[in-house]
């Protein structure tokens, strides 16, 4: 049974910061979603990672898959307030497009 | 870009009644539909796979006489959540997968509030 590990689950940071938060999966996938949720909003999908040393970038945010280690990162660049959301990764179970979520990271940025 | 819409984004019940909430594909044809719950602070939940022309594959645990999905046609899925209790109150999301030109691509409803009262 694929499980998913996030870490850290909170995360308060100063802004002008990096960070990274880090998303485990326990068994082989070859796509993994990250996605980022305000409060009381669905998900904003933010990336699409599909092999393996993929490296995407959008902003601030830039995400990485390594399948090899069954790991994927999200790193913040000089975080601003704006980036203050729950963020989480999903992972392709390889079956009818099923994904599992991971617990998710809150993330707050102090101005 | 592809759309996925749910209805309603906020509903409040009395205990005992039935609720349905619905997600549409609105720009694609979706074989597949996934209803997830998620509670506040808490990740999503899978509850099940909703299959056009047949039947759900519930998730363990998941009361498949209390959760009723119904995918009728390509584009749309319906969740009924049956003889609501205070606990079934809860943010309900849908996604939908389209194909595209690098696999499936999943897109999400913008969500639905449930108050059970």
């Amino acid at each position: 049974e694929l499980k998913v590990e996030q870490n850290p689950l909170f995360l308060s940071m100063q802004e002008g910061k990096n960070y990274t938060i880090y998303c485990n999966y326990s068994t082989t996938s070859d796509r993994l979603y990250w996605y980022r949720q305000d409060p009381g909003k669905s998900l904003e999908s933010l990336f699409v990672l599909l092999s393996n040393g993929a490296v995407k970038q959008e902003g601030r945010l830039m995400a990485s898959l390594d399948t090899k280690a069954r790991l994927s990162t999200l790193h913040i660049t000089a975080a601003v307030h704006d980036l203050s959301a729950t963020y989480f990764c999903a992972v392709d179970t390889g079956r009818d497009d099923k994904i599992i979520f991971g617990k998710g990271t809150r993330l707050h940025i102090l101005p | 870009g592809a759309v996925v819409s749910q209805h309603p984004s906020w509903v409040i019940c009395k205990s005992g009644t039935s609720v349905k909430i619905e997600c549409r594909s609105l720009d694609f044809q979706a074989t597949t539909m996934f209803w997830y719950r998620q509670f506040p602070k808490q990740s999503l939940m899978l509850m099940a796979t909703s299959n056009e022309g047949s039947k759900a594959t519930y998730e363990q645990g998941v009361e498949k006489d209390k959760f009723l999905i119904n995918h009728a046609s390509l584009t749309l899925s319906t969740l009924t959540v049956t003889s609501a209790h205070p606990e079934d109150s809860s943010f309900y999301i849908c996604s939908a997968s389209s194909l595209g030109g690098y696999g499936n691509t999943i897109y999400f409803g913008e969500g639905s509030w449930l108050t059970v009262v």
